[in-house]
């Protein structure tokens, strides 16, 4: 089992709606959790971070945090074509950051 | 701008030659990481630095990799003897280490492009 995973995609969504991204965490001690956006060919660039169990709100993003389940969302709502990009999903394993493969996201005009 | 920099932003070698990457951190960050990315993954970490001194390494990290950061300020990395499986994007991040080392957010450079021919 991979530590961080996510659904490598394409997620296409509609202008307007919303983009729900989901990460999958292996290790039960893991203590923060990040989103990060990636343009192709850009580096990441953090979006959220996430510590307690329950929702985070920032602007049009949610970052939901379930550690029971070992479970962390991303919402964006109102998605804009310029939201199209690689979602990466990252756990804090006391100092590097694990990350997913990243959930690509198509945003339609 | 007094974001992270990475210079070079390109760089194409040669398979056998030794290339050198360096990273210029957020002002006053103490802690600074590099990770390595390939076409289609998540990035990968390589190694970290508390000011001058390299507290972690990756297995990723081989003998042909070294990386420094000797006043605690820019970090260099080296590839001694590349190889073609050595191309990807080298990242640095670099946080503040005012927090404990799990919650700090790392803010990433925009990465050196390495192609081995």
């Amino acid at each position: 089992q991979k530590e961080v995973e996510q659904n490598s995609g394409p997620l296409s969504v509609p202008e307007g709606a919303i983009a729900s991204l989901n990460c999958t965490y292996s290790d039960r001690g893991s203590q923060s959790f990040f989103w990060y956006r990636q343009y192709s060919g850009k580096s990441p660039e953090l979006i959220m971070s996430i510590y307690s169990n329950g929702d985070k709100e920032d602007g049009r993003f949610t970052a939901q945090l379930n550690k029971a389940s070992q479970y962390v969302s991303l919402l964006i709502r109102d998605s804009q074509p310029s939201d199209s990009a690689t979602y990466l999903c990252a756990v804090n394993r006391v100092t590097a950051l694990i990350f997913g493969k990243g959930t690509t996201l198509s945003v339609s005009s | 701008d007094t974001g992270v920099s990475q210079d070079p932003r390109h760089k194409i070698t040669k398979r056998g030659q030794n290339v050198t990457f360096r990273c210029d951190p957020i002002s006053e960050h103490n802690r600074l990481y590099w990770y390595r990315q390939t076409l289609g993954q998540g990035p990968e970490f390589l190694t970290y630095f508390q000011n001058e001194a390299q507290l972690e390494k990756s297995r990723l990290l081989s003998d042909r990799f070294s990386a420094e950061r000797p006043k605690g300020s820019f970090s260099t990395l080296e590839i001694q003897r590349t190889e073609q499986g050595d191309s990807a994007m080298y990242l640095c991040a670099s946080s503040p280490g005012t927090s404990g080392r799990s919650q700090e957010t790392q803010y990433f450079g925009p990465g050196t492009r390495l192609l081995v021919l």
